[in-house]
């Protein structure tokens, strides 16, 4: 069974400019998230979907973060515009209806 | 609100020696608990799990009780090995709130030969 893909595994971009995170969930998992990991810290949850749509956003910062999940399958996760503090690996996970979840090998991000 | 402790790390030991990384939880309800393991350059793998008091996840020769009067879920093994070196995460999940996972702040073992 394939596990969580992501892409790409790693991106430098300058402050302001923007990127896209791109992730395919194990088939078949309804639930997919999106944690923020910071260096040194335990990964943090942004965004959860079920299905294609939304079910806890509260701690993404709505005025540079978007995501979308238009098929029910894939997702893509956007920063527009870039911070210094947004440097982090973006993990994304899925899961079977809320059940245990697997971790994609993550995008590294470094914003100068 | 929910959340998790850790002990702090690096945590430094001898191969074949034993290993504990305590883990305490603050939950409104009643949650299932997780570990899971980083190891250099990859992603997060689930370790072990339980879902109710007294339960006991293993796997790999790492074990962790859920103790609901401790409120702790400390992982233990009993001869580490040089390859069980990486970052070990403590997390719970509750059900009422989508399943989303709170994790701890991670502990790097170092296993020397």
């Amino acid at each position: 069974e394939a596990g969580v893909a992501q892409s790409p595994r790693y991106k430098i971009i300058e402050k302001r400019q923007s990127v896209a995170f791109w992730c395919n969930p194990i088939s078949g998992h309804a639930t997919l998230y999106w944690y923020q990991q910071i260096l040194g810290q335990g990964p943090k949850l942004l965004i959860q979907f079920q299905n294609n749509g939304v079910v806890d956003d509260s701690q993404l910062p709505k005025d540079r973060f978007s995501a979308e999940r238009l098929k029910g399958v894939d997702s893509t996760l956007k920063i527009q515009p870039a911070k210094l503090e947004d440097s982090a690996v973006y993990l994304c996970a899925s899961s079977l209806q809320g059940g245990s979840q697997y971790f994609g090998p993550g995008t590294r991000l470094t914003v100068l | 609100g929910n959340s998790v402790t850790q002990m702090e790390g690096p945590v430094t030991l001898s191969e074949e020696a034993f290993l504990t990384i305590n883990c305490t939880y603050t939950a409104t309800g009643y949650p299932s608990l997780f570990w899971y393991v980083q190891y250099p350059g990859e992603g997060l793998q689930l370790l072990l799990k339980a879902t109710k008091a007294d339960d006991k996840g293993s796997n790999k020769g790492f074990e962790a009780t859920y103790r609901k009067e401790t409120t702790s879920f400390h992982l233990e093994k009993g001869s580490v090995q040089v390859s069980d070196s990486a970052v070990y995460f403590c997390a719970l999940s509750e059900y009422n709130q989508g399943g989303k996972l709170i994790f701890g702040q991670g502990t790097e073992l170092s296993v020397k030969p």
